[in-house]
């Protein structure tokens, strides 16, 4: 397995505070990615990352922030949480973007009441 | 933009029976193409995937996908499944601009193998 730790992995919070996720890895892949699943939608792309301090947003992106200031990290923030924020994130590395294969992390399940 | 679509939601069989899991994709140029699958409780895993050349890829698990260009197709197949094989099955897409390209998931496909 790709060597991707998220923290925390499981995190029960209010709505309207504010939420970081970590997403680490130890291979020194220069992309990382941040998606959620939620049932009937499969995964979509939340934010990515092609460097350090080098991000854009994907297909879900309102409502989240990120930061990369070193390879290894890759943070997800939400601002100030909401309850359609709720769901399963997973981070994802990727040595080559789209033209390789992306690993994904064991995940982070979020509930928002 | 791409999208993927998986044909089957939820899909119900016994042990020994054939599975053909269907994927279309919608997107005017060159694709990667993959099968993730996630187990009770776990993260993705890859299945197979498609980049370029023979258009059969087999993958882990007695898995195989057939990339049919002028169907825009992948679709999934294993000749007999096992109970084990109870998971969710996600086809993905890239593009291959060389960008940072995050997939495109399907919106899944629950198997169930009944024993």
């Amino acid at each position: 397995d790709a060597g991707i730790t998220q923290s925390p992995r499981h995190k029960v919070t209010e709505t309207g505070t504010p939420v970081t996720l970590r997403c680490h890895q130890t291979e020194n892949h220069r992309y990382m990615y941040w998606y959620r699943q939620d049932p009937g939608h499969g995964l979509r792309l939340i934010h990515y990352s092609y460097g350090v301090k080098d991000t854009d947003k994907g297909e879900v992106s309102d409502g989240y922030s990120v930061s990369r200031s070193k390879t290894e990290d890759f943070l997800l923030t939400l601002e100030s949480a909401t309850s359609s924020q709720t769901s399963v994130y997973f981070c994802a590395i990727s040595a080559l973007g789209g033209r390789e294969t992306q690993y994904f992390g064991p995940g982070t399940r979020l509930l928002v009441l | 933009a791409q999208s993927v679509s998986q044909h089957n939601h939820h899909v119900i069989l016994s042990e020994a029976a054939s599975l053909e899991l269907g994927c279309n994709y919608s997107y005017g140029g060159t694709v990667n193409l993959f099968w993730y699958v996630q187990y009770p409780g776990q993260h993705l895993q890859l299945l197979l995937k498609y980049f370029s050349g023979d258009p059969l890829v087999k993958g882990i698990k007695g898995f195989e996908a057939e990339f049919i260009k002028s169907k825009f197709s992948f679709n999934l197949r294993k000749p007999s499944v096992q109970w084990s094989d109870t998971a969710e099955y996600f086809c993905a897409v890239s593009t291959t601009g060389g960008g940072a390209d995050g997939l495109t998931f399907g919106k899944g496909t629950h198997l169930i193998i009944q024993p």
